[in-house]
């Protein structure tokens, strides 16, 4: 059974940092790309990240470029991705995702249950 | 980037069908044949119910079925139940290794 098992989350003050993690299990984990999406309060999926299977290419939504770092360990099964200069706005449940597809399209498949992140001063 | 372009609610009896449509660009939903269809319950993560317009995943229930044309995509929900009352959310590849979903339809078992 796939599973995918998101922490970190929590509140913070806006201008903090955070590293969010989701462990992978029920599949070769080395094998897939692996996404971040997040949903804010009542909102919609928005699309976040994505990092190639062996952590050589990432890619960053628009919106949030320059303040993300998106990592994995295929080692541990893990995928981290670091927010930086934290927003009221970022506040959202951080789901992660596996990719399945071919090469670089592969689309998200599976997901985590997510990870609520609250930015509130 | 805006978000596709998805009605905000449907609504059916059940029994009935309904369609979802998901509007794009030529740089997102036109450009490639990887538009894939999520189903969202209430505090749920979300579930892949199509892949690349009109396949489906293994498991997933026949009733579902998709379609594209030029920029434009859509879902279709034959023989509605209750079970099928949730959100819905179209997502595309949109070049440079990049996705966008769309905004999310809320559809309603009457």
């Amino acid at each position: 059974e796939v599973k995918l098992v998101e922490s970190g989350g929590g509140s913070f003050q806006p201008g903090a940092s955070l590293r969010l993690s989701c462990v992978g299990s029920g599949f070769s984990f080395s094998d897939h790309w692996m996404h971040w999406v997040r949903q804010a309060p009542g909102k919609g999926l928005v699309w976040v990240s994505r990092i190639r299977s062996d952590g050589s290419d990432v890619s960053y939504a628009e919106s949030m470029m320059g303040r993300l770092t998106l990592s994995r360990d295929n080692a541990k099964n893990t995928v981290y991705l670091q927010i930086k200069s934290l927003r009221v706005e970022d506040t959202a449940v951080y789901y992660c995702a596996r990719g399945d597809g071919s090469g670089i399209y592969q689309r998200p498949d599976y997901w985590g249950q997510g990870t609520l992140v609250t930015v509130s001063s | 980037q805006s978000a596709l372009t998805q009605p905000a609610s449907v609504s059916g009896s059940p029994g009935q069908s309904i369609t979802i449509s998901c509007t794009g660009t030529n740089s997102d939903v036109g450009g490639y044949n990887l538009v894939s269809w999520y189903q969202q319950h209430p505090d749920k993560a979300p579930k892949l119910i199509l892949y690349e317009a009109t396949k489906r995943p293994s498991g997933v229930s026949a009733r579902f079925s998709g379609s594209k044309s030029g920029n434009a995509a859509s879902l279709t929900v034959s023989g509605l139940q209750a079970e099928d009352e949730a959100d819905y959310y179209c997502c595309s590849y949109a070049g440079t290794s990049t996705w966008i979903f769309g905004g999310g339809t809320k559809l309603t078992v009457l």
